[in-house]
Order: C-alpha cells, then sequence, then structure tokens
C-alpha cells in the first residue's frame, strides 16, 4: 500500500489552464505537506497542514491554493499557469508538527507548462 | 534561525569509493537530523536519522553521528555501488524542517 499518494504523476498544460493534484496519507498522520523541487533540485516548503488547519504558508502566489477536505487529503490547486510554475510537486506527511517526526513523501507531480 | 547546509555537489565517485557528504547545521534547541535520499524519478525517502547528541543512525550500509559540539551529521558509506547514485538530502527538524540543497552522488563502475 502506498503510504502517501498523489495524483496525477505527470501535468503536462498549457499556460493560463487551471490544474490540480491531489495527495491522500493512509498513515493516520495529523500533518500534511507540499513541496515544491525546481530543476536544481532546490527543496521549497509552501504549505502545511495539521489537523485540517493551515499552519504554514509561505510566499507562494496567490495562484497557489490548497485544501484540506480531511486531515488525509491535502490537494493543490494552481490557477492561471505559468511557465514558471513547471516543477516537481511532492505533497508529504508526518505524525505531528513538532521536532523529531519524519517526513514521508509522495512520489511527485510533475508539472510541465508550456 | 534554524538552518541546514550540506557540501554542493555534483560528486562522483568510482564503484567501492568511500563516501562522505558533509552536512552541517545551525539550530536553536534540540533538533532531530536527518538524511534523505532521492533515487532518479522518485521522490525523497528517509536514509536514516538521529535524535539526540552522539546518536548514530545508519541504514543500508551508510551512516552519521549527531555531533553537537561541531553542530555536524555528515553522511558516509565505506564502499559505494552504482545502485546508490542519488540527490542525498540532508534536514532538520525544529520548530519546521528545514532540507539542505541536495548533492547530486554518481558511482560509476
Amino acid at each position: 500500500d502506498t503510504a502517501v499518494s498523489q495524483t496525477p504523476k505527470y501535468l503536462v498544460t498549457q499556460m493560463g489552464n487551471d490544474k490540480s493534484i491531489k495527495c491522500e496519507q493512509n498513515l493516520g498522520h495529523d500533518t500534511m505537506y507540499w513541496y515544491k523541487q525546481d530543476s536544481k533540485k532546490f527543496l521549497k516548503i509552501m504549505f502545511s497542514y495539521n489537523n485540517k488547519e493551515l499552519i504554514i504558508n509561505e510566499t507562494v502566489p496567490n495562484r497557489f491554493s490548497p485544501k484540506s477536505p480531511d486531515k488525509a487529503h491535502l490537494n493543490l490547486h494552481i490557477n492561471s499557469l505559468e511557465l514558471g510554475d513547471s516543477a516537481v510537486y511532492f505533497c508529504a506527511s508526518s505524525l505531528g508538527r513538532f521536532s523529531g517526526n519524519t517526513i514521508y513523501f509522495g512520489e511527485g507531480s510533475w508539472l510541465t507548462v508550456v | 534561525g534554524d538552518s541546514v547546509t550540506q557540501m554542493e555537489g555534483p560528486v562522483t565517485l568510482s564503484e567501492e569509493a568511500f563516501l562522505t557528504i558533509n552536512c552541517t547545521y545551525t539550530a536553536t534547541g534540540y533538533p532531530s537530523l536527518f538524511w534523505y535520499v532521492q533515487y532518479p524519478g522518485e521522490g525523497l525517502q528517509l536514509l536514516l536519522k538521529a535524535t539526540k547528541a552522539d546518536d548514530k543512525g545508519s541504514n543500508k550500509g551508510f551512516e552519521a553521528t549527531y555531533r553537537k559540539e561541531t553542530t555536524s551529521f555528515h553522511l558516509e558509506k565505506g564502499s559505494v555501488q552504482v545502485s546508490d547514485s542519488a540527490v542525498y538530502f540532508c534536514a532538520l527538524s525544529g520548530n519546521q524542517f528545514y532540507f539542505g540543497t541536495g548533492t547530486s552522488l554518481t558511482v560509476i563502475p
């Protein structure tokens, strides 16, 4: 069973479109995250939710909006896609938000904006 | 604030060579330290972790020791294999999770 699963794995879309990436975890974790990884492999946290409550909201464009319908799901919606949004987006989860908790990652969603 | 600094890559080694990837950290309090590995086309996987000073994390022949006096958590492996080719991330868990910039390792036969 996949612990953190995200769909789609690959997404190619045109500039200006709106797209969503879905994420689900079956680990019973309270905290979920979205990370963006650029072409140089640099990881940047975008959002974090703890029990459906937004706790980290880093400086990302308003076009990115997370949504957590329950603590096992955290979806990412992106409006008006731009070329610079092309990246790999990772969903992740951890037992809680405090020190010592391991973060478990999904396999990534490769977004290409053309 | 908290941060992690790891050696820049890329690193290229011959099979069976000794590997060290340096990682140092800055933190208030007592963070936990991690190494994650990312194989091509995949997500990050936990490789090993250490939760307090002098702890040694180990897995798949890799090991790292949490050194409070030098604020370091260097990753080592005695004999690398081609299958170890990947990107390695040092990370710190304090009030937030902080990742290093990643070090790409290529092992050639």
